[in-house]
């Protein structure tokens, strides 16, 4: 799956704010999401995945939301600290297929 | 545990030379290999993947080869450089029997001048 001539959207928020990335999804049928964090110079990290039959599921100050009706997809964390700064995708699966979104760059002001 | 490894992390290469990338992975037994690029400011492309040696699936025509000579290595190649092929290279794996959840190595900064 791929994201490709895509550049990314931005989003900066102030150390200790909450963050918000969002991602729409394109295949209503994709049953499985997973976020990642890849912080600059380095491969994508897994953070927290979310499977359709579920709207919520919560880590470790990170929280996924899913709204299959829109086909939307979020990402919430708390607190954010200056570690938080990084592009962070969401991927969708269909059916053994992943699909990267675009990427959201989360810059985080001291 | 497995892990995987990626190996030069940055490259810098004149235009027309060759490329060779590589990508191995420990822990695990034939799992599925993919190799991605990613243009400064941009998202992943798919270049390849492959689910077992010598099977290699290309997502886009380019100047780039791929190749899978042992179960764990992962090859990512070129005869001739071209400006374009500048960019940040992952490898990526996943147990056999899966296309998702991917664990990506830590990546390739391949500058071609």
């Amino acid at each position: 799956g791929e994201s490709v001539g895509l550049h990314l959207p931005t989003l900066s928020v102030q150390e200790g704010d909450n963050s918000i990335i969002n991602c729409a999804y394109s295949n209503s049928a994709s049953d499985y999401f997973i976020w990642y964090k890849q912080e600059s110079g380095k491969g994508p990290q897994f953070i927290i995945d979310i499977r359709s039959n579920m709207d919520k599921r919560q880590g470790q100050r990170v929280t996924v939301l899913l709204n299959k009706t829109v086909k939307h997809l979020s990402l919430q964390i708390a607190a954010t600290q200056p570690g938080d700064s990084a592009v962070y995708f969401c991927a969708e699966i269909n059916n053994n297929d992943m699909r990267f979104g675009a990427g959201t760059r989360l810059t985080v002001k001291p | 545990s497995q892990t995987i490894h990626q190996w030069p992390a940055t490259l810098v290469q004149p235009v027309g030379s060759p490329l060779s990338l590589e990508c191995t992975v420990e822990g695990t037994s034939n799992p599925n290999l993919y190799w991605y690029r990613q243009a400064a400011g941009r998202g992943l492309q798919l270049l390849f993947y492959s689910v077992g040696i010598g099977q290699i699936s290309s997502e886009v025509p380019q100047n780039l080869s791929a190749s899978r000579p042992q179960d764990r290595q992962f090859i990512l190649s070129s005869k001739k450089l071209l400006l374009s092929d500048s960019g940040f290279y992952l490898c990526a794996w996943v147990p056999h029997g899966f296309h998702y959840g991917y664990t990506f190595g830590s990546g390739t900064r391949l500058t071609v001048v």
